[in-house]
């Protein structure tokens, strides 16, 4: 079936240090979305990217959605111990109704 | 966060019995799913709703059923459980999908157990 492919699985870090988590689409995709989601608790909605090569930036986050709309990335800078948790990227597929998860990048810190 | 409650929020259960997890939402959204969450697959589509009675299924729909009689209300039933249905269960609701953009509200989880 259609899969979202979502890499790296686990990504530890030093505190203070940059993080990126990656997405890819076997299909084109009409949107992504990102979502994050604490331990303990449940995915809570970061973002969406629509067009084309679109960039957003929130704080120390930035988002980009491919040329091609099929891969997207998650990129942190200078992360901080708030920002432990699983990062998910979920692609909605050109006429389908619901979105396509990837398995997440669980985001490890270490003080 | 967004009027999303699911019941339980923990069970435990044996094989073979039946089990129905119900999502309640109050924010008047069309759209409601039903996804399971496992470690190393992350969240997988069960079935979900675009309207009361109008449901659908998902990646991983064996072995379940779901139901909606009132926009408010989506239930997803195990009709015999069995191990591999041990998982945490959540609850989403959208206001559309296809040709909306809009992102999806969790619920805050069932964890069921199947012995």
């Amino acid at each position: 079936g259609q899969q979202v492919m979502q890499i790296p699985q686990y990504q530890h870090v030093q505190e203070g240090e940059d993080f990126t988590t990656y997405c890819n689409s076997s299909t084109t995709l009409s949107n992504i979305q990102w979502y994050k989601q604490r331990p303990g608790g449940h995915p809570v909605f970061l973002i969406q990217l629509v067009k084309s090569g679109e960039v957003k930036k929130q704080k120390r986050l930035t988002f980009q959605f491919g040329e091609a709309k099929k891969n997207s990335s998650l990129h942190i800078t200078a992360t901080q111990t708030t920002d432990v948790g699983t990062y998910f990227c979920a692609g909605r597929l050109i006429g389908a109704d619901g979105l396509t998860f990837g398995k997440g990048t669980h985001l490890i810190i270490q003080p | 966060d967004a009027g999303i409650t699911q019941s339980p929020r923990h069970k435990v259960t044996e094989t073979g019995t039946p089990v129905t997890l119900r999502c309640h939402q109050t924010e008047n959204h069309r759209y409601m799913y039903w996804y399971r969450q496992d470690p190393g697959h992350g969240l997988r589509l069960i079935h979900y709703s675009y309207g009361v009675k109008d449901t659908d299924k998902g990646e991983v729909s064996d072995g379940y059923s779901v139901s909606r009689s009132k926009t408010e209300d989506f239930l997803l039933t195990l009709e015999s459980a069995t191990s591999s249905q041990t998982s945490v269960y959540f609850c989403a609701i959208s206001e559309s999908a296809g040709g909306g953009y809009n992102e999806q509200f969790f619920g805050p989880g069932t964890r069921l157990t199947v012995l």
